[in-house]
């Protein structure tokens, strides 16, 4: 089984719509992660959370909410799609263990959002 | 800020040709410095990491060397095959929270 996973994998909506992604982790780490990914532009930082209690904005959070269940689950939602939030979302986790391991990310398959 | 700059794509080889593409980055600090690679369908996975000036990152037939004198860490493969067609995306980490900084990714085709 896939250490992180994320659902739904594909996803159309419409303008206006409320959307929530949901990523889930089986390898027991504190640190999660949300990042987009447009063609030509790499992947940037959604939001962050070091554990339940902690949720940070990353560089692009306008539009974005998050919620941190559990240590194991980590969701975002659109709360109004708009068609340039069309993109491929991916969740990542990080062990905060001593030195630089913490560093090291580990990424879900994405979801695909279509926002017409 | 920290940022990270790597080769426009796509970059198209044939198979066991040699393969350089080249990231350069700014970062205050100490950054340590990532190669991810993406494979079609699939989410990013760590393909090597250098944490200190002149490291070595190696894994696969990859290698990147950490270059501070010329804020560089260049991925590059003797022989590549069919299988590493690719997304590959150059990374650095830096500052107290550690989080990383992405390139816009080189997509790599090796043709038969």
């Amino acid at each position: 089984d896939a250490d992180v996973t994320q659902t739904p994998r594909n996803r159309i909506t419409k303008t206006g719509k409320r959307i929530m992604l949901e990523c889930s982790q089986t390898k027991g780490h504190d640190r999660m992660y949300w990042y987009r990914q447009d063609p030509g532009l790499g992947l940037r930082l959604i939001y962050y959370s070091f554990d339940v209690k902690d949720i940070n904005k990353g560089e692009i959070s306008d539009g974005y909410s998050v919620s941190r269940q559990a240590q194991a689950k980590f969701s975002l939602s659109l709360e109004s799609a708009i068609p340039n939030q069309t993109a491929l979302y991916f969740c990542a986790t990080s062990d905060p263990g001593q030195g630089k391991t913490q560093e090291t990310q580990y990424f879900g398959p994405g979801t695909r959002l279509l926002v017409l | 800020g920290n940022s990270v700059t790597q080769m426009e794509g796509p970059v198209t080889l044939s198979e066991e040709a040699f393969l350089t593409i080249n990231c350069t980055y700014t970062a205050t600090g100490y950054p340590s410095l990532f190669w991810y690679v993406q494979y079609p369908g699939e989410g990013l996975q760590l393909l090597l990491k250098a944490t200190k000036a002149d490291d070595k990152g190696s894994n696969k037939g990859f290698e990147a060397t950490y270059r501070k004198e010329t804020t560089s860490f260049h991925l590059e493969k003797g022989s590549v095959q069919v299988s590493d067609s690719a997304v590959y995306f150059c990374a650095l980490a830096s500052g107290s929270a550690r989080q990383l900084t992405f390139g816009s990714g080189t997509q790599l085709t090796v043709l038969p």
